[in-house]
């Protein structure tokens, strides 16, 4: 059974940085093919993809987000690491980490996804 | 801007059929951009219903369904029920080798 689950600050400081960890079981990032991603969704609004990290440590990140943005995993920890610079009140959301599989023979994005850590930034 | 388009809400009556869309602001979508779709409700993490423009996931109705029609990515669900209505989401892989999600369609069934 794979679950995953976010976990971090609840709040953050405008110019601070966030870091937040997914923690996860039922699978490992070890594993050909297998991908963690990094989704946030602010109140109301899209789903927006951040990161995505695979199992053979390619990175992925948001092109309008990229430089502020870092993933890191620890496999023999179950974790997937995401660091985001310089938060700003727009960055107020939840943010959700998820699982996926990119074979290739075909890709099966975010399959389970993590409750959701809602973040909140401001003074 | 938003990349990937949908429609920001739809309805539909209940047992009817309706039909969203996923598409691009400048191009054409096909299966080689591997649409996905979510279903979301609040305070909940999406769900996926599709992947890979029309693989249903384990456990969810035949009534829903995806395809391509014309140049967009298309979610049919057929014998629409209460228990439908929520936000629905595609997302499309990027030539960037990036995953990016559309603005999500809140449908109503009334």
């Amino acid at each position: 059974q794979i679950t995953l689950k976010e976990s971090g600050p609840t709040l953050v400081k405008p110019t601070q940085t966030l870091t937040l960890t997914c923690t996860f079981s039922g699978f490992s990032l070890s594993t050909s093919g297998v991908g963690v991603g990094w989704i946030r969704q602010s109140p109301g609004k899209a789903l927006e993809c951040l990161a995505l990290i695979y199992w053979n440590d390619d990175k992925r990140y948001s092109p309008s987000l990229r430089s502020r943005l870092t993933i890191t995993k620890d496999t023999s920890k179950h974790q997937v690491v995401l660091t985001m610079t310089n938060m700003d009140p727009v960055d107020t959301a939840t943010y959700f980490c998820a699982h996926g599989l990119f074979l290739a023979s075909g890709f099966e994005p975010f399959d389970y996804w993590g409750q959701g850590a809602l973040v909140t930034v401001s003074s | 801007q938003t990349v990937v388009t949908q429609e920001p809400s739809l309805s539909v009556s209940p047992g009817g059929t309706v039909t969203l869309t996923c598409g691009l602001r400048s191009g054409s979508v096909s299966t080689f951009y591997y649409p996905s779709w979510y279903q979301q409700t609040p305070g909940q993490a999406p769900r996926r219903l599709i992947y890979s423009t029309n693989t249903r996931s384990s456990g969810v109705p035949d009534r829903f369904s995806g395809s391509i029609l014309g140049n967009k990515a298309a979610l049919t669900i057929t014998g629409a029920q209460a228990d439908d209505e929520s936000v629905y989401h595609c997302v499309l892989y990027m030539d960037r080798g990036f995953w990016e999600f559309g603005g999500g369609t809140k449908l109503t069934v009334l």
